[in-house]
């Protein structure tokens, strides 16, 4: 079956530049998780929906950094403004069950560099 | 808060064993394994969670001590395709919804 999908898979930003990056979960997966990966470093964390609620959005660097799951499939992660420091891999993620202990899918992720 | 890995790295020749820690100082509700091959996304391996249960793969072992926040993961008997870098992620005991991934372990398999 198909697994979580993202794109785009390379985006390059001039600095200043908006950019928004998609998540396609697995269908019927009730938690999304958006994550960065700096090179070299582990995923970490930025934001947490279950179904189209965003119940924790502690992980987002700065006000310029948006997420939403408007109907509970699909969801768009925005960065107004880009930095250079925005440049890493986001990766999204999805699980079946609802909070924590549940198995996570990751897909590929989308390699951002902002010049 | 983010979980101490160790070893940083290490080489095995195939077939011998290794064992990649994973320590946090906050009380735990699951600790999480995945591995991840260079450019491609991380996979899952197995959770354990606070009181005993554990889901994933019947090949991967590991281990949880609640009470010292800490978690190994065993690899015996290495193949090639064990290759790549083996994160562990711990959510905690107090609530919320965030995995917190440690730095990483380095492995390569060599022939």
């Amino acid at each position: 079956g198909a697994g979580v999908s993202q794109s785009p898979r390379y985006k390059v930003a001039k600095r200043g530049q908006d950019v928004a990056l998609r998540c396609d979960p697995i269908s019927g997966h009730v938690s999304l998780f958006w994550y960065q990966q700096a090179l070299g470093q582990g995923p970490e964390f930025l934001t947490y929906f279950q179904n189209e609620a965003q119940l924790d959005k502690s992980g987002l660097p700065s006000d310029r950094f948006f997420a939403e799951r408007p109907e509970g499939s699909v969801s768009t992660l925005k960065i107004q403004r880009t930095q250079q420091e925005d440049s890493a891999v986001y990766l999204c993620a999805s699980s079946d069950g609802g909070g924590t202990g549940n198995e996570q899918f990751f897909g590929p992720g989308t390699r951002l560099t902002v010049l | 808060q983010q979980p101490v890995q160790s070893p940083q790295a290490v080489i095995l020749r195939e077939g011998e064993d290794a064992v990649i820690n994973c320590s946090s100082s906050k009380a735990l509700y699951s600790v999480h394994w995945y591995r991840q091959k260079h450019g491609e996304a991380p996979v899952f391996l197995m959770i354990l969670l606070k009181g005993g249960e554990q889901k994933g793969h019947d090949k991967i072992s590991a281990s949880f001590n609640e009470k010292k926040q800490q978690s190994s993961l065993y690899l015996t008997a290495s193949q090639l395709s064990y290759s790549g870098t083996y994160f562990c992620g711990t959510e905690g005991a107090t609530g919320g919804f965030k995995t917190i991934f440690g730095a990483g372990t380095r492995l390569f398999v060599k022939a």
